[in-house]
């Protein structure tokens, strides 16, 4: 049964750091790409970032550009996203989500909520 | 990086059919076949309805259906059950390898 398990979620102020991780099971990790979706409250998805299954590429919406990274260590089956520079407006529930070929997310993790608040 | 465009509700009776539009550019909808659709219940994670267009993933109702022309796709969903209440997205590649979600649509049982 693929699982898709993500922490690192919490309170944190403006300007502050996290990392989140998403831990992956029940399929060949190392060969999918992922993805980081996001959720602000009462809001709708919007894609974050992609890596493709080799760590080969990357890539960022404009609004997270130049600010987060996404990572991922294959020998762990895990995946990850540093926030850096962290702004109100990254207040979210940070989903993880698998993809195939295809581009689509065919599986997803149950979000981590980030709060970025004073 | 502009989201696509969907209507924000729609509605319907059980047991008719209903049609939410996703609307994008030629650098996503008009050129790839790698639109998607979720749906999504309060609380919960998206879940995978359509991929590529039309593609039905194993365990979803043949009730849910998708197309595209031009720069619209498009989701149906025939025979509304109340289960079917819930917000749905879609999603497109785009031509600079990034991603993108519509603003989401929230379907109405009455």
């Amino acid at each position: 049964e693929v699982q898709l398990v993500e922490s690192g979620g919490g309170l944190v102020k403006p300007g502050g750091s996290l990392r989140l991780s998403c831990a992956a099971s029940g399929f060949t990790f190392s060969s999918y790409s992922m993805n980081w979706v996001r959720q602000a409250p009462g809001k709708g998805l919007e894609w974050v970032s992609a890596i493709s299954s080799s760590s080969g590429y990357m890539y960022y919406g404009d609004s997270v550009k130049g600010r987060f990274t996404i990572s991922r260590d294959n020998a762990k089956n895990s995946l990850y996203l540093q926030l850096n520079s962290l702004r109100a407006e990254d207040t979210a529930v940070y989903y993880c989500a698998r993809t195939p070929v295809g581009y689509y997310f065919d599986y997803w993790g149950q979000g981590t909520l980030v709060t970025v608040s004073s | 990086q502009s989201a696509l465009t969907q209507p924000a509700s729609v509605s319907g009776s059980p047991g008719q059919s209903i049609t939410i539009s996703c609307t994008g550019t030629s650098s996503d909808v008009g050129t790839y076949n790698y639109v998607s659709w979720y749906q999504q219940h309060p609380g919960k994670a998206p879940k995978l309805m359509i991929s590529e267009v039309n593609n039905r993933p194993s365990g979803v109702s043949n009730r849910f259906s998708g197309s595209k022309s031009g720069n619209t796709a498009s989701l149906t969903i025939s025979g509304l059950q109340a289960e079917d209440e819930a917000d749905y997205y879609c999603s497109s590649y785009t031509n600079s390898g990034t991603r993108v979600f519509g603003g989401g649509t929230k379907l109405t049982v009455l």
